[in-house]
């Protein structure tokens, strides 16, 4: 049973389309993220929740949308998506809030902008 | 605000050779660090993580890290690297209290590769 699940693991779109991808915990854990890994790697934070309230928002643009209608899901709606769009977006969860709670990731969906 | 370095990009080992991985960190305070791990096309485990206490922390895997605030370092070790090692490996530094300030902020990763 897969701890978090993020569908889909593949998109390819064409520039300008609306896209989601949603995610999915069954941990039991009140914390969720959603995370940007562009070409080269690297690891950057977009947004968390907790118990679906929004706790950080580190300056994405607001095409960038996430919902969490519960505490175990959190999806990310991009609108008017552009080249730069392009990346794996993980999502992870965490029991507790703060800095010793351990992330746990799903497997990342590929998003290529044509 | 916090940042990690990983100085290497891609490191290539043999197996059976030991391997040290480099990270180092920024922060002003007391930081939470962590070691990440992520096998092709999947999501990050957690290898390993230091909060307090003994500097030097065992891990999975076989995997070993220590902190040394002096140096500013969190250097992931093995004393034998298995072809299944090869990932790519992210070191991570925690910081802020547990309200909305609290982030986990990764460093740029290193590559390992492993030769037979």
């Amino acid at each position: 049973d897969t701890a978090v699940s993020q569908t889909p693991k593949y998109l390819v779109t064409q520039m300008g389309n609306d896209k989601s991808i949603k995610c999915e915990q069954n941990l039991g854990h009140d914390t969720m993220y959603w995370y940007k890994q562009d070409s080269k790697k690297f690891l950057k934070i977009m947004f968390s929740y907790n118990n679906k309230e929004l706790i950080i928002n580190e300056t994405v643009p607001n095409r960038f949308s996430p919902k969490s209608p519960d505490k175990a899901h959190l999806n990310l709606h991009i609108n008017s998506l552009e080249l730069g769009d392009s990346a794996v977006y993980f999502c992870a969860s965490s029991q507790v809030r703060g800095p010793t709670g351990e992330l746990f990731f799903g497997e990342g969906s590929r998003l290529t902008v044509l | 605000a916090q940042s990690v370095t990983q100085p290497d990009i891609h490191i290539t080992v043999s197996e059976g050779a030991s391997l040290e991985l480099r990270c180092n960190y920024s922060y002003g305070a007391t930081p939470y660090l962590f070691w990440y791990v992520q096998s092709p096309g999947q999501g990050l485990q957690l290898l390993l993580k230091y909060f307090s206490g003994d500097t030097l922390v065992q891990g999975i895997k076989g995997f070993e890290a220590e902190f040394k605030r002096s140096q500013s370092s969190f250097n992931l070790r093995k004393p034998s690297v298995h072809w299944s090692d090869a990932a790519e490996y992210f070191c991570a530094v925690g910081a802020g209290s547990g309200g909305s300030n609290y982030k986990l902020t990764f460093g740029k990763g290193t590559l390992l590769t492993v030769n037979p």
